[in-house]
Order: C-alpha cells, then sequence, then structure tokens
C-alpha cells in the first residue's frame, strides 16, 4: 500500500461507454498527476493539478476529462474512447512544488477497450 | 532539453548473476536530481533512490547500489545476487531545476528496463 489508491484495478468498457477512474491519496501532497502506461512505450504525463488547479494539459484528447475536486482526490472520466487508449492508467502524488521528492505512485488502473 | 535513455529494453539473467541497469541523462542545468523506480507486476511505480547533482557519492542499500557518474551524465543502477523477487521494469528518471522550480514537481522518464531473473 503506497498511500495513493487507485479505483477500480481493471476495466473494460466499450467505445461507448462512459466511465471514471478514481485515484485518492490521504500523504497531504498538494499536486496530482495522471500517467498513461502503454505497452512498448514511455510514460506518458496526461494531466497535473496543483492545489486543485489544473496546471497541464499534455495534449491529451478531449475524450478523456480530468476532475479535481479538492487535494486528495483526482478522477479521471472516459467517454467514447478508442482502442488505442487501452493502457494502464497511473495515478501519482508529490509534495510542495520546488521540492523534488519525487512521486508516490498508484497501483494503476489497467484499461481495455473494446 | 532533458532527456533520459535507457538504452536496455530487456535484460535476462539467473539468480545470483549481478546485473547494472544503465541510464543516461541530459539536462541544461547544474541543479537536477535523479531517481529510480521499480514497477513490478502489480503496476506500481516503487521509489528505489533520489540524488541530488551535488552528491557523487555512490550509494548501497542492501544488494541495490548506485553509481553517479556526471562526467559521463550516467545513473547507473546494479543489483548483486539477483534473485526472483527482482523481476521488474525498472525506470530512470530526471526532475532538473526548470522542472521543479514550476509550480510542480515534473519528472522526466526513461522507457524503462524490464528485467527477468530466472530461477
Amino acid at each position: 500500500e503506497t498511500g495513493v489508491t487507485q479505483t477500480p484495478r481493471h476495466l473494460v468498457m466499450g467505445m461507448t461507454n462512459k466511465k471514471s477512474l478514481k485515484c485518492e491519496q490521504h500523504l497531504g501532497h498538494n499536486a496530482m498527476y495522471w500517467y498513461k502506461q502503454s505497452a512498448k512505450k514511455p510514460l506518458e504525463l496526461m494531466f497535473v493539478y496543483n492545489f486543485k488547479e489544473q496546471t497541464e494539459n499534455n495534449s491529451v484528447p478531449s475524450r478523456f476529462s480530468p476532475e479535481c475536486p479538492n487535494s486528495s482526490h483526482l478522477f479521471l472520466h472516459l467517454h467514447t474512447l478508442q482502442p488505442e487508449d487501452s493502457a494502464l492508467y497511473l495515478c501519482a502524488s508529490s509534495r510542495d512544488p520546488g521540492v523534488p521528492y519525487g512521486y508516490t505512485f498508484g497501483s494503476g488502473t489497467r484499461l481495455t477497450v473494446v | 532539453a532533458q532527456k533520459v535513455t535507457q538504452a536496455q529494453t530487456e535484460i535476462s539473467v539467473v539468480e545470483k548473476e549481478d546485473v547494472t541497469l544503465d541510464c543516461v541523462y541530459e539536462t541544461r542545468d547544474t541543479t537536477y536530481y535523479l531517481f529510480w523506480y521499480k514497477q513490478p507486476p502489480s503496476g506500481e511505480l516503487v521509489f528505489l533512490i533520489r540524488r541530488n547533482s551535488f552528491d557523487e557519492q555512490n550509494e548501497i542499500s542492501g544488494r541495490y547500489s548506485w553509481n553517479f557518474q556526471k562526467s559521463t551524465s550516467s545513473f547507473n543502477f546494479t543489483i548483486t545476487a539477483s534473485q526472483v523477487v527482482d523481476s521488474a521494469v525498472y525506470f530512470c528518471a530526471l526532475s532538473d531545476a526548470a522542472s521543479f522550480s514550476g509550480s510542480y514537481n515534473k519528472l522526466i522518464f526513461g522507457a524503462g528496463t524490464r528485467l527477468a531473473v530466472h530461477p
């Protein structure tokens, strides 16, 4: 248990479905991140939230919609996904900006789009 | 531009062998931090080490050791007497002044090295 909890662990969805991924941390961290990990590709940063404000959207398609209601919770809303969106989606959190302690990662949600 | 290169895509060893995972980084900053993470089959990336650019001392933690060479911009990771439980994907990452002086800490990850340790 890393302190960052992601649910669900596995998700299979059709291309017309709408689903949400959830991430929760109680480490007192102020920044939260969504990463995408596809097979044989580097980790791709998708979104960054700092103190609940989105500070980066790394050219992510609009079918991915993040939400950060507070510093402890982060969601990724999914709709009309494509099969190439199948991947491991990792959530991470970090301490105060400017202090490079690295990230604490969750276990990820393995998403399969059929 | 910041970049992390892990040239070894996959490594396969037999238990008890020593194995070194290479990491080469690029940055224009003199202040930066380097990290190693382990990703076991369960999925989460587990933090192993953080090293700042001003500390070139090698570090040893049990069977793990790290060799930081600024002259070659490398931060290599060695596992001594490898075990099956070491099988995982290992990521090297960089955070430099341009990355962490902003509003959040940005880590630049390498592509990862998959290590398979066989009994």
